[in-house]
């Protein structure tokens, strides 16, 4: 069965000190996996997307993240935190065939401090 | 943004009443799902369709019951609600469709239902 851990809850950064969001990530077969942001109140919006075509994934708003498959993980970065960043961030996987349901880890909420 | 519609957006209802929560696609897409939103939770899947009269349990779908009649319409119904259920309940989509050149294969949110179960 697939499973998405992500560790740590709530995270605090500084603003224009890099951000880090780790996942990391079981599954039998090579999955997808994605990142999405939820601001307060608001729904899920994609970030970026693992298909296979490139290890190192570019996202919106400045956000990358690196697929390392002998660490089956798939964690987030930005190099300089922007206040517009506070928000919550989740990671998911879902199966590359067969497989189409999307589970999430359980989040982790970014705080960026002035 | 992906034609996703919630409604109601919130509702208030009492323990052990029947609730309809709707979720309405402008995409035509095959796949629909429900979630909901717990802290601490993250998000868990209820039920997803994976077309039309074709749909399957999640991980926590005790509770509650979906249809889906038209590609365009999911409904999910709490057939007698309980204070558990209090959540945010979230519709997505997908089409999940990959080729070699195209990656379609994530998911579209919707707002969000707020319910509350008093």
């Amino acid at each position: 069965a697939q499973s998405v851990t992500q560790l740590g809850s709530h995270v605090s950064v500084s603003e224009g000190a890099l951000v880090l969001l780790r996942c990391n990530y079981s599954s039998s077969v090579p999955p997808y996996l994605f990142w999405y942001v939820q601001y307060p109140n608001q729904g899920l919006q994609l970030l970026l997307k693992y298909t296979s075509a490139a290890t190192l994934v570019k996202g919106i708003n400045g956000f990358e993240a690196e697929f390392k498959k002998s660490e089956t993980s798939f964690h987030l970065t930005k190099p300089s935190a922007h206040m517009s960043d506070a928000a919550e961030y989740f990671c998911a996987v879902s199966g590359s065939s067969g497989t189409y349901k999307y589970i999430f880890g359980t989040g982790t909420r970014l705080k960026v401090l002035a | 943004d992906a034609g996703i519609t919630q409604s109601p957006r919130h509702k208030v209802t009492e323990t052990g009443t029947p609730v309809t929560l709707r979720c309405h696609q402008t995409e035509n897409h095959r796949y629909m799902y429900w979630y909901r939103q717990d802290p601490g939770h993250g998000l868990r899947l209820i039920h997803y369709s994976y077309g039309v009269k074709d749909t399957d349990k999640g991980e926590v779908s005790d509770g509650y019951s979906v249809s889906r009649s038209k590609t365009e319409d999911f409904l999910l119904t709490l057939e007698s609600a309980t204070s558990s259920q209090t959540s945010v309940y979230f519709c997505a989509i997908s089409s999940h469709f990959s080729l070699v050149q195209v990656m379609n294969t994530e998911a579209f949110f919707g707002q969000g239902t707020r319910l509350t179960v008093v």
